[in-house]
């Protein structure tokens, strides 16, 4: 069965405090893995999608980087407007079947 | 703004009514999805439109019923909920139902009384 963890749960970060989360997956035939933002009472937000180990994307202060077994969200000197859950997500089929979310990381960045 | 307009936006309903969500896209794609988002629990795939053909279901309970008239519209039809079929009920869309990323509207919150 294909599985997602996030890790932490929940982060606590002082602005200008980088760190990293975790989402760790075991899925047969990764197609592709996605982050996303999300803010309390919306949609989520996309914010990248890795297809193979070794790539990396980055946008603004975020970092996304891929392995065989995981990918790290690297972020670089946060903001208060970083604060948000941050969703993991990974896609094994090939029609939209098997897309899992990971319970997502809790992020806050303190002024 | 992400394309991906839902309505209502809130909706309370009886065990005993019948209600539907309508989800909308404007971005041209063409596989629709709708999620389920409880407190505490990661969102779940419930059903999976390619081309209006329902290509998944995950295993979800016959009081939910999807329909997908053509590319850009969805919908799911509720009755005789449960309560714990409150939630926020999230519609995404993507290219195609492949390895796209998807674009999601902003949600129902659903609370069943």
């Amino acid at each position: 069965e294909d599985q997602v963890t996030q890790s932490p749960e929940a982060l606590r970060l002082q602005e200008g405090e980088s760190s990293s989360l975790n989402c760790s997956y075991t899925v047969s035939g990764l197609r592709g893995l996605f982050w996303y933002r999300q803010d309390p009472g919306k949609g989520p937000e996309f914010l990248f999608t890795l297809y193979s180990a070794g790539e990396e994307k980055e946008k603004e202060r975020l970092k996304a980087t891929l392995t065989k077994k995981e990918s790290f969200l690297h972020i670089t000197a946060p903001k208060p407007e970083d604060s948000a859950t941050y969703l993991c997500a990974v896609q094994a089929g090939d029609y939209g079947q098997n897309f899992v979310f990971g319970p997502g990381t809790r992020l806050s960045v303190l002024p | 703004e992400t394309g991906v307009t839902q309505t209502p936006r809130h909706l309370v309903m009886g065990m005993t009514n019948k209600k539907s969500l309508k989800c909308e896209q404007h971005l041209g794609h063409n596989a629709m999805y709708w999620y389920k988002q409880s407190a505490k629990k990661p969102l779940e795939l419930m059903f999976v439109y390619n081309f209006k053909e329902q290509t998944e279901n995950n295993s979800v309970p016959s009081r939910f019923s999807p329909e997908c008239p053509n590319s850009s519209h969805l919908f799911l039809h509720l009755h005789t909920l449960q309560p714990e079929d409150s939630a926020l009920y999230l519609c995404a869309s993507s290219q195609n139902a492949g390895p796209y990323e998807q674009y999601f509207g902003p949600g129902t919150r659903l609370t069943v009384t």
